[in-house]
């Protein structure tokens, strides 16, 4: 079974740009989180969204947003992009969502977001 | 406020010993714990979990000991390999539909 794949893999931008990542799951996932991992922070929880719906937000501004698709597919967009929102940007993929005690999420290769 | 904790933000091992990584959590509402492996340029690897029901769980060369009284739990890698290197991450939620809540990592390095 492929695993969860990110596109685009790297990603340079300006400051004041918006950009768009995109995150497919593994087949039958239909829960997709977004963390971004910096040097300093570690891994922090952007959203999840399962069927379409974003059901848990994590404590980020509102220039990071997200939706999903009917096929679980998911994408992301930071605009009014800042020299800080520079990272790795990862996308788990779960069967029912959640972490804890139900499944296991599953991380792609994550996208490096540079802004200059 | 930081509510997973990875106090030692670096581990080195020689090959065949034992490598045992910490992690501390603040939260008593957490009851399901993993460990991630990270590659560089790789999202994390998932490697093991354990339910707050248990205080043990093993899987080939990883086990996970939790002790809920001092909120802590560890990781041990025996016999530790090269192929070990990477860095851990331990995660914790509550049941049901939460996200993860990450430490900040340790780098393990398994010297040969």
């Amino acid at each position: 079974k492929a695993g969860v794949t990110q596109t685009p893999r790297y990603l340079i931008k300006t400051r004041g740009q918006q950009v768009t990542l995109s995150c497919s799951p593994i087949s039958g996932h239909r829960s997709v989180s977004w963390y971004q991992q910096t040097p300093g922070q570690g891994l922090q929880f952007l959203f999840e969204y399962f069927s379409e719906t974003q059901r848990n937000k994590g404590n980020f501004p509102g220039r990071f947003s997200g939706r999903q698709f009917s096929n679980s597919r998911s994408e992301m967009n930071v605009s009014t992009l800042e020299l800080g929102d520079s990272a790795l940007y990862l996308c788990a993929s779960s069967p029912q969502g959640g972490g804890g005690g139900v499944d296991t999420q599953y991380f792609g290769p994550g996208t490096r977001l540079t802004v200059l | 406020d930081q509510q997973v904790k990875q106090n030692s933000p670096s581990l080195s091992v020689q090959e065949g010993r034992i490598s045992i990584l910490n992690c501390d959590y603040t939260n008593s509402m957490f009851d399901y714990f993993l460990w991630y492996k990270k590659y560089p340029a790789e999202g994390p690897t998932f490697l093991i979990s354990i339910s707050s029901i248990k205080d043990k769980n093993e899987d080939g060369r990883f086990t996970v000991f939790l002790n809920k009284s001092a909120k802590h739990l560890s990781l041990h890698i025996v016999p530790s390999q090269p192929g070990d290197s990477a860095v851990y991450f331990c995660a914790a939620s509550f049941s049901g539909n939460t996200p993860l809540v990450f430490g900040k990592g340790t780098r393990l390095s398994v010297i040969a």
